[in-house]
């Protein structure tokens, strides 16, 4: 059974930019959840997906967004990029999510790294 | 607002020693907790769940616990193994908001 994949693995743009990152869960998960990873705030959730529906997001600007398909791959969008945005993307996927989440199966990420 | 705390954030000790990880939350309505391992660069691997209503789960070496109502839980490593070294998360589904909210990690170092 394939992981979690999620692409590009490494990008670099210039602030201002705007960047879309995608993740493809593990067949027949349908809850997909985003983080940001920083040396300094650590991992902080950004958002979950189940079934094309965003079910809880967490306390990032609206610069941030997100969207689930209907094959559950999701992507993220980050836009009017920020230096401060530089940082490792993870996506996970679960067979359930919101408060009956099992087991989060995490991907390689993706590396940002703003100008 | 929950907070999730791991002490120390960094540890180094000789390969073979049994060794315990500590993970402290602030609120006690969780409806569970888990123990990730980080490689540096790469994704998370989950290592142990134990949902709100029990006490301990175990997987070979590793054994995590959990106290609800002190806000604390550790994992025990076991026999500790040069590929031991990781960072090692501990993560909380919070009970009020059903947001996930991690610590920082401990940063563990297992010595040859």
């Amino acid at each position: 059974k394939a992981g979690v994949t999620q692409t590009p693995r490494y990008l670099i743009k210039t602030r201002g930019q705007q960047v879309t990152l995608s993740c493809s869960p593990i067949s027949g998960h349908r809850s997909v959840s985003w983080y940001q990873q920083t040396p300094g705030q650590g991992l902080q959730f950004l958002f979950e997906y189940f079934s094309e529906t965003q079910r809880n997001k967490g306390n990032f600007p609206g610069r941030f967004s997100g969207r689930q398909f209907s094959n559950s791959r999701s992507e993220m969008n980050v836009s009017t990029l920020e230096l401060g945005d530089s940082a490792l993307y993870l996506c996970a996927s679960s067979s359930s999510g919101g408060r009956t989440k099992n087991i989060q199966y995490f991907g390689a990420g993706t590396r940002l790294s703003v100008l | 607002k929950q907070e999730v705390t791991q002490i120390p954030a960094a540890l180094s000790v000789p390969e073979g020693e049994n060794l315990v990880l500590n993970c402290s939350f602030t609120d006690s309505a969780i409806y569970n907790l888990q123990w990730f391992r980080q490689d540096p660069g790469k994704g998370l691997t989950s290592l142990l769940l134990i949902q709100s209503s029990q006490r301990e789960q175990t997987s070979g070496r590793l054994n995590a616990s959990l106290d609800k109502s002190s806000g604390r839980s550790t994992l025990y490593i076991a026999a500790s193994q040069p590929g031991d070294s990781a960072t090692y998360l501990c993560a909380v589904v919070d009970g009020r908001d059903d947001k996930i909210i991690f610590g920082k990690g401990t940063r563990l170092h297992i010595l040859p």
